[in-house]
């Protein structure tokens, strides 16, 4: 079945670098691969997404690249701010089960002021 | 309601015990979810629901493990005879998602679960 793997576990940056996360994934049918936000004793919320047709998407401070062939996606926050500490979860769309995600183990993103 | 609610919030009990959790989706939302989250883990996966049928169930860990969803709606996730490694957040999750296509899933707030 699928596997996520994410990396790293922790990051911490001054307010207005880059932070960037990394996933992996196993499955090479799998298509669609969402990152989700998840502050303090919150519920996660999707943030941004991508399907595996496309290999860059954009919104504002975020964007996802995806590499098809090497199986890696990858999470961009530019001008980072403290409101974007959280912990960020990577998943990914089994291609033979396209309607679960599967989750990697998260990444607790510090950004000091 | 304007979003997934999930009751109990927090729920204490011993081991042995039997624990319900109830999952309310967004309205017209046809698939259900729940899923488990460890500290310091991603959620995972334990069943999916289209409609009143479970979809896939392959997540839960064992046959303590129940959910039901009768009219399509709501859904309670059924945990028998407790055991202290079933302490975890458990997050209901629901979509508009239909036909198998995946999609933006918002979660509720979960149910604490602590087994003494």
């Amino acid at each position: 079945g699928e596997n996520v793997e994410q990396h790293p576990s922790t990051l911490s940056v001054q307010e207005g670098d880059s932070a960037v996360i990394k996933c992996t994934y196993s499955d090479s049918a799998s298509n669609y691969f969402p990152w989700y936000k998840q502050e303090l004793g919150k519920r996660p919320q999707l943030i941004i997404d991508i399907r595996s047709n496309v290999g860059e998407k954009k919104d504002q401070r975020i964007a996802v690249t995806l590499n098809k062939t090497a199986k890696h996606f990858s999470l961009h926050i530019t001008e980072t701010q403290p409101e974007d500490s959280a912990v960020y979860f990577c998943a990914a769309s089994p291609g033979d089960s396209s309607y679960k995600l599967i989750f990697g183990s998260g990444t607790r993103l510090l950004v000091r002021p | 309601g304007a979003g997934v609610s999930q009751t109990p919030s927090n729920k204490v009990t011993e081991k042995g015990k039997y624990v319900e959790l109830r999952c309310d989706p967004i309205s017209g939302h046809t698939a259900l979810y729940w899923y488990r989250q460890s500290l310091g883990q991603g959620p995972e996966f334990l069943i999916y629901f289209q409609g009143t049928g479970a979809a896939d169930d392959s997540g839960l860990p064992n046959d303590r493990f129940f959910a039901v969803r009768p009219e399509g709606s709501v859904s309670t996730l059924k945990i028998q005879r407790t055991e202290r490694g079933d302490s975890a957040m458990y997050l209901c999750a629901s979509s508009l998602q239909t036909g198998g296509i995946s999609g933006e899933l918002f979660f509720g707030e979960g149910s604490r679960l602590t087994v003494l």
